[in-house]
């Protein structure tokens, strides 16, 4: 069975630094990329960047690129988003997905989410 | 960027109802369309893919079809387990991925 398990829920002040992680079972690790989707509070999905497993390589979208790090470590079969420096704006839960056969770049598996609070 | 504008925000209907919700692109995405089910306090749920092949373990009752910029989720009839907010999402651009707004729907 594939699964997606999130780190638990982060409390941070502003300017700190944060580092999530979404770990994958059941499946070979590098072969899916792994995307990361922002959901702020009340609002709709944000689909913020992806990283291949295989060779790390990124992609961000514009509106996350600079904020945000995507990395993974393929040993231990785990993918990481990362901040250097929260805002209270980056308060949401985060999602970890996946794709899967004939659905390469859309969102089969979903990790549990991780709930972000920032604030002073 | 390529613009995802789901059409209603918020849809009101009964259980038995026929509900249609619409996704339309700023620009041609072929076929490259996915509609997930959202419900509060959980993961989305992939629906439908390549705009209308149905997910293994999705009922019947959903479909999807449409090319190019206009797309449509179909419940043919609704029932209590739908209320929830649907997304759409195009995978067309080159690692350029967007999400539509999402539509709640709500028992009438």
């Amino acid at each position: 069975e594939v699964q997606l398990v999130q780190s638990g829920a982060e409390v941070k002040k502003p300017g700190e630094s944060l580092r999530i992680s979404c770990k994958g079972s059941g499946y070979s690790f590098t072969s899916y990329w792994i995307s990361w989707v922002r959901q702020m509070p009340g609002k709709g999905l944000e689909w913020m960047g992806r990283i291949d497993p295989s060779d790390s390589y990124t992609n961000y979208s514009p509106s996350f690129q600079g904020h945000v790090t995507i990395s993974a470590d393929k040993s231990i079969s785990t993918a990481y988003l990362q901040w250097s420096s929260l805002k209270a704006s980056d308060t949401a839960m985060y999602y970890c997905a996946i794709g899967g056969e004939r659905c390469t770049s859309c969102f089969r598996y979903w990790g549990q989410g991780t709930l972000v609070t920032v604030s002073s | 960027d390529i613009q995802m504008t789901q059409s209603p925000s918020t849809l009101s209907a009964s259980v038995g109802d026929r509900v249609t919700i619409t996704c339309r692109a700023s620009q041609s995405i072929s076929s490259w369309l996915a509609w997930y089910q959202q419900k509060p306090g959980k993961a989305p749920k992939l629906l439908i893919y390549k705009a209308s092949s149905l997910e293994s373990g999705v009922p019947s009752r959903f479909s999807g079809s449409g090319s190019g910029t206009e797309f449509t989720l179909t419940i043919s009839s609704l029932q209590p387990d739908d209320f929830a907010t649907y997304y759409c999402q195009q995978y067309n651009s080159y690692f350029l991925w967007t999400f539509g707004q999402g539509t709640k729907v709500e028992i009438k």
